[in-house]
């Protein structure tokens, strides 16, 4: 059981928007404590493509925006193509039980 | 640009030690960096195990802490975890990562090694 929850799966078409949520709790998210993203394409290692609730670094297309309110965070994919199809973590800290950097338990994103 | 690859048995034998190193190049073990484990069962998410900073300071996952020790190689560049008392529950795909702080306790891991699957099993 996740610390940090997002749906198992979402899917869009081409060209459709996709959002994936992340529910944390006073803890972790809603303590203030940021959010960042990771793209796991399949049989590949997790790749940053949001930091800092909301950052891109350099590389990761604009079609990709992450958002943070109260306890949840959102990464909403814009412009969906076939090669977005992928595993999606959420990543924050979680200060309770001494502190831990914790992850959701990933959001598997089909393009139809 | 950094790269990371990690190395190390890819089957080791229930009670035993799981013991990997982690190899960093094009960058300095010794920059303003912690240094992470992260693992993955097949099939399910990731979870952090721990992470070094080059002095030696150390933050393990409390419910791994009694298991786990990271240690760092300057001479080597490198940094190495060892899991002891091992089940096969502790099967994973085994990554290492660069962690980035700009600013505690901002903290997110990029780049990441390719992974090395570990399977425990007699």
């Amino acid at each position: 059981q996740s610390v940090l929850t997002q749906p198992p799966s979402v899917s869009g078409a081409p060209g459709q928007r996709v959002t994936i949520s992340c529910t944390g709790s006073s803890s972790n998210i809603g303590a203030g404590y940021d959010v960042h993203w990771y793209q796991q394409l399949p049989g590949t290692a997790p790749k940053l493509l949001i930091y800092g609730n909301s950052n891109r670094p350099s590389g990761v297309p604009d079609r990709f925006s992450g958002s943070k309110s109260g306890t949840s965070a959102s990464l909403a994919i814009t412009g969906l193509q076939a090669e977005d199809e992928a595993d999606y973590y959420c990543q924050s800290y979680d200060s309770s039980l001494s502190g831990t950097w914790v992850f959701g338990g990933g959001t598997k994103l089909t393009v139809l | 640009q950094v790269q990371l690859q990690e190395s190390g048995p890819g089957l080791v034998k229930p009670s035993g030690t799981l013991s990997l190193t982690c190899a960093v190049s094009g960058g300095s073990i010794s920059s303003s960096n912690w240094w992470s484990w992260v693992r993955q069962p097949p099939g399910k998410g990731l979870e952090w195990i721990g992470e070094i900073y080059h002095s030696g300071s150390t933050n393990y996952n409390p419910s791994l802490k009694s298991r786990v020790t990271i240690s760092v190689d300057k001479s080597k560049n490198q940094f190495s975890l060892k899991l002891s008392s091992v089940t096969a529950a502790d099967t994973a795909v085994y990554y290492c990562a660069r962690v980035v702080v700009p600013a505690a306790p901002a903290h997110w891991f990029d780049p990441w090694g390719q992974g090395t699957l570990v399977t425990v099993s007699s």
